[in-house]
């Protein structure tokens, strides 16, 4: 099994700062890679797909970037709706996510 | 608009079954793989199951095999997952989510691009 190792686990950041957040693969899983964001009492979002795709409606201030092992999401100027949990997956073999990361103010 | 409602979840005991229907529509069904996907009580994601376009293909994660069944009615636009012999850790919010690549089969499904808004579902005695 892939296993995904975000961090950090928490990130604590205010209005308009940059913010990137890590993803580690415990094997490669090439480009196939996806971000989702997830606020509390939804259902997941996705924002990035094959690592650095940037899903249709998705605001341009989320960006994705990384291959093989190694991954980051960066969001270029946090707003006051990006405060949620991000998490990364997989889906290079089966799916898998790494456990998530809560963006608090 | 794409739109997934999931339903069928509730409160059971453990070793008796449930099973969750997930109704789409806005989008031509039988093109689309379907995911389930579950998130225990303030824990991760968690993949499930998946179905292929056709119903021919079908993949689960290890703590799930031989319990749980993802099924499809492309004449109904729903797919199914039949839960038996349920343990309280399979408590959680289940999703439906469609797979990003149409006509996928297993190894060639990708991201989920949408997903319904869950259903929860409790194992407790």
């Amino acid at each position: 099994d892939i296993q995904l190792t975000q961090s950090p686990s928490t990130l604590s950041a205010s209005v308009g700062d940059r913010i990137t957040i890590t993803c580690r693969a415990s094997q490669t899983v090439s480009s196939w890679l996806a971000w989702y964001q997830q606020k509390p009492g939804k259902s997941p979002k996705v924002l990035i797909y094959q690592a650095s795709k940037v899903e249709s409606g998705v605001p341009s201030r989320f960006s994705g970037s990384g291959s093989g092992t190694e991954f980051t999401l960066t969001i270029s100027s946090l707003q006051p709706d990006d405060f949620a949990t991000y998490y990364c997956q997989q889906y290079n073999n089966y799916w898998t996510f790494g456990q998530g990361t809560k963006v608090e103010i | 608009q794409v739109q997934l409602e999931e339903s069928g979840g509730g409160v059971v005991q453990p070793g008796e079954s449930l099973r969750l229907s997930c109704a789409a529509s806005g989008f031509p069904f039988n093109q689309s793989s379907f995911h389930w996907v579950r998130q225990a009580p303030g824990k991760g994601l968690e993949w499930v199951a998946v179905i292929s376009y056709d119903g021919k293909i079908t993949k689960y994660t290890d703590s799930v095999k031989g319990r749980f069944t993802i099924s499809r009615d492309n004449s109904k636009n729903t797919v199914y997952l039949l839960m038996n012999s349920l343990k309280t850790e399979d408590t959680g919010v289940f999703y439906c989510a469609r797979d990003g690549n149409l006509y996928c089969s297993g190894s060639t499904c990708t991201y989920f691009d949408y997903w319904g808004p869950g259903t929860q579902v409790t194992v407790s005695s």
